[in-house]
């Protein structure tokens, strides 16, 4: 079974500082995926970024990167110049595929990102 | 956009009774999931449903039961609620690239 571990239960950051936030599991797969989802308060789950296991190069969108380590299995997410809007809940998630369509997620127990004026 | 929706965004039901919790999707998508969200837990899958009449255990089912009579609809269903299923019941539908979420229920059983 896959785990998934979010070490950091609370973060917080200032407004346009950069934070990263950790995430590591476990997976004897070879074909995966890894996600970051955002769930602001009391508003719906979002994607923020997905990394393809096979694709070295790490995943960007705007000023969300993630740092990719496939052999320590680590996938944490960098938010560059940090917007009050980024606070929220954040999860790490792992969904294996070996050629089935299931696409079931397993996430982590999250961190809540605290961005301050 | 993918719509999901679900049926209440609070609910409040006793102890023993029978819960429905509806979600409905637009994406036509095959795949559809039920999550527990808890603090300190994050998202632990209940069921999921791969096809219309087609379900699978997650990681926490027992006390709750699923239907998928329609591919865009898929019950999560508390036969005797009891209070340790008071939670946020979240529904999702995707594939490989992304799951879309509803806005969560909240439930809580007295």
């Amino acid at each position: 079974a896959q785990t998934v571990t979010q070490s950091q239960p609370e973060m917080s950051v200032q407004e346009a500082e950069t934070v990263t936030l950790s995430c590591t599991y476990d997976t004897s797969e070879n074909n995966y995926y890894l996600f970051w989802y955002k769930q602001p308060p009391s508003r719906q789950m979002i994607l923020v970024i997905r990394q393809e296991a096979y694709k070295q190069q790490n995943a960007t969108e705007n000023r969300f990167s993630v740092n990719f380590q496939k052999a320590a299995k680590s996938f944490s997410l960098k938010i560059s110049d940090s917007q009050l809007g980024d606070t929220a809940m954040y999860f790490c998630a792992f969904m294996g595929y070996s050629g089935g369509s299931n696409y079931k997620l397993t996430f982590g127990k999250g961190t809540l990102l605290t961005v301050n004026p | 956009d993918v719509k999901v929706t679900q049926s209440s965004r609070y609910l409040v039901k006793r102890t023993g009774e029978k819960v429905f919790l509806e979600c409905v999707q637009d994406m036509d998508h095959e795949n559809m999931f039920w999550y527990r969200q808890d603090p300190g837990l994050g998202l632990r899958l209940i069921y999921f449903s791969y096809d219309v009449k087609m379900k699978e255990k997650g990681d926490i089912p027992e006390g709750y039961s699923v239907s998928r009579e329609k591919k865009e609809r898929f019950s999560l269903i508390l036969e005797s609620a009891s209070t340790n299923q008071t939670s946020m019941y979240l529904c999702a539908t995707g594939d490989r690239y992304e799951q879309y979420f509803g806005p969560g229920t909240r439930l809580t059983v007295t």
